[in-house]
């Protein structure tokens, strides 16, 4: 079965620093890999995705993330991270069947000091 | 062009009663699916539908029944709610079977 995990909960880095969320897939086929990102009280906004082609895809709101297939990862990263970016981040890996159904990771809690 | 809505946003049930979430898309996508989100467990999916007339069973479907009579609809039922189903509800459509998934804002359903 497939499966994500995002092995930090919570992460906390100043406003200005770089920033690498990390995601780890199990998937027997190649993998369609997603990244959506979940403001308080809101629904999931897509960040980006990977299909196939180029393993770094960049996204909105400058975020990028690269497809390791060696490491079976798909770590999201952004080089200056601002206040407005704190928010809940989520991997998802979709399923190469009849429709697009999403496996998600537990979400990491991103917060951003001044 | 509203996206995908979702009614009620939030709802509080006793325990049997039972209740429908509705789920509208004005962007004519095919597919549409209902998730529920706990703390520290992410997304799962409860059901989904991959066009007008159709539904299919997700990861978490017990307890729950949908319905897919319009394609811009998407109904989640509850027959008789129990604890275990409290939860923030999410509604999602995809043009196609690996299209971007638009998410609704959630309903937030406590139930005592």
């Amino acid at each position: 079965a497939q499966s994500v995990t995002q092995p930090d909960i919570h992460i906390t880095v100043s406003e200005g620093a770089s920033l690498e969320l990390r995601c780890n897939y199990s998937y027997g086929a190649t993998p369609y890999l997603f990244w959506y990102v979940q403001s308080p009280g809101q629904g999931l906004q897509l960040l980006l995705k990977y299909f196939s082609g180029d393993t770094l895809v960049q996204g909105i709101k400058g975020f990028e993330a690269e497809f390791k297939r060696s490491q079976s990862s798909f770590n999201l990263r952004k080089p200056s991270v601002h206040w407005s970016d704190a928010a809940e981040y989520f991997c998802a890996v979709g399923h190469t069947g009849t429709a697009s159904k999403l496996t998600f990771g537990t979400g990491t809690r991103l917060q951003v000091t001044l | 062009n509203a996206g995908v809505t979702q009614t009620p946003k939030f709802r509080v049930l006793k325990t049997g009663q039972s209740m429908t979430l509705l789920c509208a898309q004005d962007m004519n996508h095919e597919y549409m699916y209902w998730y529920r989100q706990d703390p520290g467990m992410g997304l799962r999916l409860i059901h989904y539908s991959v066009g007008e007339g159709t539904t299919a069973k997700g990861e978490v479907p017990d307890g729950y029944n949908v319905s897919r009579l319009k394609k811009q609809n998407f109904l989640l039922g509850l027959e008789s709610a129990a604890p275990s189903q409290t939860s923030v509800y999410f509604c999602a459509s995809s043009w196609t079977s690996q299209g971007t998934q638009y998410f609704g804002p959630g309903t937030r359903l406590l139930v005592l």
